[in-house]
């Protein structure tokens, strides 16, 4: 099945840095979201992205399905944006395969 | 609209007790899933639904069972608790068809088993 594998899997950044995380996966897919897990527990999605690119304010995502990885891009972060980032990819049956995710803790 | 609600937000069972837990949705979603998410790991997924009356088994079945009688609810049972399921239990929708598959998350279920 398919594999997903994220990096790094801890970055802690000082509030107005950009960062940029990434997402490989092990086959080809046509389903891959990424995610935010906030410090309570709450997972929102960010991005519905099996290709191309899309933004959405600070956050932006690329994902380039024949070389078979994703970039999550966040600019100027807030420590609102602290918490796991989860890449899940997966095929026709919208069955999700997450990876282990990124911790990011964005420091005042 | 309330989203995607589950019952109950925490529980603690002993080993061999069995519980439900509920997950609602009003989106009208055809799709629905369960996955536990353990310490240092992604989310699993246990079971999942993709409409009225269907289940089928994801990644880690063992030990749970599932219904979807309504469209609306997805139910899953643990027959006998065992300490291995302690987890925290989230369910997911998606509205099936057209061109948006974003997966719609519950605030999810703090188990533990003693």
């Amino acid at each position: 099945g398919i594999q997903v594998e994220q990096s790094p899997p801890d970055l802690i950044l000082q509030e107005g840095a950009n960062s940029t995380l990434r997402c490989n996966f092990s086959d080809s897919v046509n389903n891959l979201q990424w995610f935010h897990q906030n410090p309570w527990g709450q997972l929102i999605n960010l991005f519905y992205i099996p290709s191309g690119t899309k933004q959405n304010g600070r956050l932006s995502a690329t994902t380039v399905a024949t070389e078979r990885y994703s970039l999550l891009y966040i600019s100027s972060s807030q420590t609102t944006d602290s918490g796991v980032y989860f890449c899940a990819a997966g095929g026709a049956t919208n069955k999700l395969i997450f990876g282990t995710g990124t911790l990011l803790a964005v420091q005042p | 609209n309330a989203g995607v609600t589950q019952t109950p937000k925490f529980r603690v069972l002993k080993t061999g007790q069995s519980m439900t837990l509920l997950c609602a949705q009003d989106m009208n979603h055809e799709y629905m899933y369960w996955y536990r998410q353990d310490p240092g790991m992604g989310l699993r997924l246990i079971h999942y639904s993709v409409g009225e009356g269907t289940t089928a088994k994801g990644e880690v079945p063992d030990g749970y069972n599932v219904s979807r009688l309504k469209k609306q609810n997805f139910l899953l049972g643990l027959e006998s608790a065992a300490p291995s399921q302690t987890s925290v239990y989230f369910c997911a929708t998606t509205l099936r068809g057209g061109p948006s598959y974003e997966q719609y998350f519950g605030p999810g279920t703090r188990l533990t088993v003693t």
